[in-house]
């Protein structure tokens, strides 16, 4: 059961580059998170989103609902953006129970 | 605030020995998670707490047993250590009172390896 894709697997950028990071579902959702996770492998959230864009800082996260995709941008990479970006499915209800891509891993180099 | 933190950060184990994961929040969260990590894998659902004084059962769940000893507590427990449990073990927390999904706060995880 693959409830959901992330691609690429793996991205090298140069520093300044736009990056864009997919997300695909193929069950309805009440929400989806965007989570990072550092090399030394702290994870920590993102963004939490059920519908159109959410900002911060020089992240952006998309979700359709109807296309069942999200996609989460960096704008101006920096090599400290380096690190897994996973996004994870919200079926929303009273355990607050998360499905989790595999995770995408982003090098930006300077 | 010290969010959610593990104890111990690493372990070796040899195979059918024992051990307790602890975790530990203190956000007033009512939900916590373990979770492990393994390569090429999502993290997957061990088990859950969605309150104080129940458990359930995760996506897998077999050879692991849990504990809610109290709101900030939250142990997980192998009873007898297999190679396929080397991973690396996550505990979450949430607080679901604010909506119908919220952000999960994740501990610092538990690299633990079953020779």
């Amino acid at each position: 059961k693959n409830e959901v894709e992330q691609s690429p697997q793996n991205l090298t950028a140069q520093e300044g580059e736009f990056i864009t990071i997919n997300c695909s579902y193929s069950v309805g959702i009440s929400a989806l998170h965007w989570l990072q996770q550092h090399p030394g492998g702290g994870i920590v959230s993102l963004f939490m989103l059920s519908s159109g864009k959410k900002k911060h800082g020089r992240l952006i996260a998309t979700i359709n609902i109807q296309e069942k995709h999200s996609s989460l941008h960096i704008t101006a990479s920096h090599p400290r953006d380096s690190a897994v970006y996973i996004c994870a499915l919200d079926y929303g209800g009273a355990t607050n129970k998360l499905i989790f891509g595999t995770g995408t891993l982003l090098a930006v180099q300077p | 605030n010290a969010g959610v933190t593990q104890t111990p950060k690493f372990q070796v184990l040899k195979t059918g020995q024992s051990m307790t994961l602890q975790c530990a929040q203190d956000m007033n969260h009512n939900s916590m998670y373990w979770y492990r990590q393994d390569p090429g894998m999502g993290l997957r659902l061990i088990y859950y707490s969605a309150s104080e004084g129940t458990t359930d059962k995760g996506e897998v769940p077999n050879g692991y047993n849990v504990s809610r000893l109290n709101k900030r507590e939250f142990s997980l427990r192998l009873e007898s250590a297999a190679p396929s449990q080397t991973s690396v073990y996550f505990c979450a927390s949430s607080e679901l009172a604010r909506g119908p999904y919220n952000e999960q706060f994740f501990g610092p995880g538990t690299r633990l390896t079953v020779l």
